[in-house]
């Protein structure tokens, strides 16, 4: 079955500290790999996305995300972490063959200590 | 450009009865899908419209249904409102028909409540 992972559902990291956010996902065929972060109240805005090529995609707001298809994971980092990236993040698979149904993993919620 | 726009932000129903959101996509997309959010489940894709057909169906009882207009509008309905639907509905567009390989821009949201 075609799954997505987020094993971690709250982090809390201190103001200027690096960041990581794991994803695993199953999914059989090609995926294509995303991650969204969702402010409360607000809708979500992707950050990247991962459809082929190089394995480590550049985003929006200073993230990456690493693709490693042996490991089956699609981690978001962020060498130092702001106030304002206090948020919901989510990490999505899809495929062309399913158009806009994306799977979501369950999201992990990132607090920042300043 | 204008982003996804959804209306209404708010709604407040009582079981039983039925409702329709709106969603206007970023001009000059075509795609539009639905996702409904909820503390338990997560996100959970609904269905997928494209140039005014169904393209893809979330599991969802026959009570949620949708429809695209000719100008990429869309509206989705729920029936006989059970408290279990109350979620924040999200609607997302995208160019289409590239599928995943074009990204969904999501809305702000409808968040139902239903008493």
């Amino acid at each position: 079955a075609q799954s997505v992972t987020q094993p971690d559902i709250h982090i809390t990291v201190s103001e200027g500290a690096s960041l990581e956010l794991r994803c695993n996902y199953s999914y059989g065929a090609t995926p294509y790999l995303f991650w969204y972060v969702q402010s409360p109240g607000q809708g979500l805005q992707l950050l990247l996305k991962y459809f082929s090529g190089d394995t480590l995609v550049q985003g929006i707001k200073g993230f990456e995300a690493e693709f490693k298809r042996s490991q089956s994971s699609f981690n978001l980092r962020k060498p130092s972490v702001h106030w304002s990236d206090a948020a919901e993040y989510f990490c999505a698979v899809g495929a062309d063959n399913q158009g806009g149904k994306l799977i979501f993993g369950q999201g992990t919620e990132l607090s920042v200590k300043p | 450009k204008a982003g996804v726009t959804q209306t209404p932000r708010y709604l407040i129903k009582t079981r039983g009865q039925q409702v329709t959101l709106s969603c206007s996509p970023i001009s000059g997309h075509r795609s539009v899908s639905w996702y409904q959010q909820t503390p338990g489940q997560g996100l959970q894709f609904l269905f997928e419209y494209f140039s005014e057909t169904q393209r893809n169906k979330g599991n969802f009882p026959g009570r949620f249904s949708g429809r695209q207009f000719s100008n990429s509008r869309s509206e989705m309905n729920v029936s006989t409102l059970e408290l279990g639907d109350s979620a924040l509905y999200l609607c997302a567009s995208s160019l289409g028909p590239q599928g995943a390989s074009s990204p969904l821009h999501f809305g702000n949201g409808t968040r139902l409540t239903v008493t």
